[in-house]
């Protein structure tokens, strides 16, 4: 599976946008990009995921280069519960391809 | 809440005990899995299972044991850990293997 790179942490003011980028320059073109949350203690959250066009969902927005070699997730309005390390993923659509979590993006929201 | 639940929430064991991990889902997915998360480190996937039968064990010691007797249900089983056996166990399923996995809370295990 292709690695990512992603920011080590990030903070972002209270009702702002937040924005994490993610560089995926070696994805190849049946992988996807999945994008999880961890909250401190608690067990990973599915976010969101997109192949080449841009998503959205209740919880974010996924926006993905033309050359799909990076992305960004996009939390609109942040609210301190939004507080946790994000993790970019790539990975195939298949029964083999299995998620590795990096070391993610520890996103600070403050007031 | 996910779907996923798991007891204990935390456990502390010896090294000489043995104690099991349960993870129930409600989602009706047919994969379930089992991650550890020790301290200041990535996930790490232990074992994988899909239809009831391991499809994956990441060369995890045989101290644990995995055990899915159906497809709500999967088991860690422990026994004689290590300190070093000290982390967040995670329970997570799927609808099929390789799909979009949610995830339990969690059992803190600590091993003294």
């Amino acid at each position: 599976d292709a690695k990512t790179t992603q920011p080590t942490s990030m903070d972002c003011a209270e009702g702002r946008a937040a924005n994490l980028p993610c560089n995926h320059s070696t994805i190849s073109g049946n992988e996807y990009v999945y994008w999880y949350r961890q909250i401190h203690s608690q067990g990973p959250q599915y976010i969101i995921h997109g192949l080449k066009n841009n998503e959205t969902n209740e919880m974010a927005s996924l926006i993905i280069t033309e050359d799909r070699k990076s992305s960004t997730l996009i939390l609109p309005h942040a609210t301190l519960r939004d507080t946790a390390v994000y993790y970019c993923i790539v990975k195939e659509d298949s029964s083999a391809s299995k998620i590795i979590f990096g070391s993610g993006t520890r996103l600070s929201i403050r007031p | 809440e996910t779907g996923v639940t798991q007891t204990p929430r935390h456990l502390v064991m010896g090294m000489t005990n043995k104690k099991s991990l349960k993870c129930e889902q409600h989602l009706g997915h047919n994969a379930m899995y089992w991650y550890k998360q020790s301290a200041k480190k990535p996930l790490e996937l232990m074992f994988v299972y899909s239809l009831e039968e391991r499809v994956e064990n990441n060369s995890v010691p045989s101290r644990f044991s995995p055990e899915c007797p159906n497809s709500s249900h999967l088991f860690l089983h422990l026994h004689t850990l290590q300190p070093e056996d000290s982390a967040l166990y995670l329970c997570a399923s799927s609808l099929t293997s390789g799909q979009v996995q949610y995830f339990g809370p969690g059992t803190r295990l600590t091993v003294t």
